[in-house]
């Protein structure tokens, strides 16, 4: 079946530094990707949304600058978390979404990445 | 703006039980998806089922199904011989046909006791 591949899986950072997150469609082309930020016990919280080619779409509160998300391929998208504290420590997830008939389907999530900002 | 709700933080159930996990969702828009995903402690997301706002019948996936009210909007899992290994938190998701956007609620963590 179809596969999202994210890295790292885990990841610390120093404080103030930058650190990027992969997350790759294996063998579909993803039109759409969500990224999304888990504290622990709770749920996943849509950080913004990428579509191929065009900016991201962020929600309400999530800040632009700091969590930037390029989606350049079809393929592949980042978030890049730049002068990251300790308070951006989290569970960061992706998925995404392939063309054709919304259904179970057709979204797909990665596994994952536990980053830690000491 | 697209609402989930899942009013149950933690449920328990005996093993071999039916258990219910309750999700309401609120959106103005005909074109939806329903999802519910399981998560276990390592963090993966399980897809376990869909309904289409469209369907006319509840979906089914083995020892899942899906109770969809949509005039309640509610999309409640049914989970029938519950097992050890279903305990994990569970997450109710809702996705627009026709946008870009895909919404979990709060989750339900589930435990299946002995």
């Amino acid at each position: 079946g179809a596969v999202v591949s994210q890295h790292p899986s885990r990841v610390i950072c120093k404080s103030g530094t930058s650190v990027k997150i992969e997350c790759r469609s294996l063998d579909f082309q993803a039109t759409t990707m969500f990224w999304y930020r888990q504290f622990p016990k709770q749920s996943l919280m849509l950080m913004a949304t990428s579509n191929e080619g065009s900016k991201a779409t962020y929600e309400q509160g999530v800040e632009k600058d700091k969590f930037l998300i390029n989606h350049a391929s079809l393929t592949l998208s980042t978030l890049t978390v730049t002068s990251a504290h300790p308070e951006d420590s989290s569970f960061y997830i992706c998925s995404a979404r392939g063309s054709g008939v919304f259904s179970g389907n057709t979204i797909y999530f990665g596994e994952g990445s536990w980053l830690t900002v000491v | 703006a697209q609402k989930i709700t899942q009013t149950q933080p933690g449920m328990f159930v005996q093993e071999k039980e039916a258990v219910t996990l309750d999700c309401t969702y609120d959106t103005s828009d005909p074109s939806y998806g329903l999802f519910w995903y399981k998560q276990p402690s390592s963090g993966e997301m399980i897809f376990l089922i869909y309904q289409g706002s469209y369907d006319q019948q509840n979906a089914t996936e083995g020892r899942y199904s899906l109770n969809f009210q949509k005039a309640r909007k509610s999309a409640n899992l049914v989970i029938s011989a519950s097992q050890l290994g279903d305990s994990a938190m569970y997450f109710c998701a809702m996705g627009l046909l026709n946008g870009n956007q895909f919404y979990f609620g709060t989750g339900t963590s589930l435990t299946v006791i002995p």
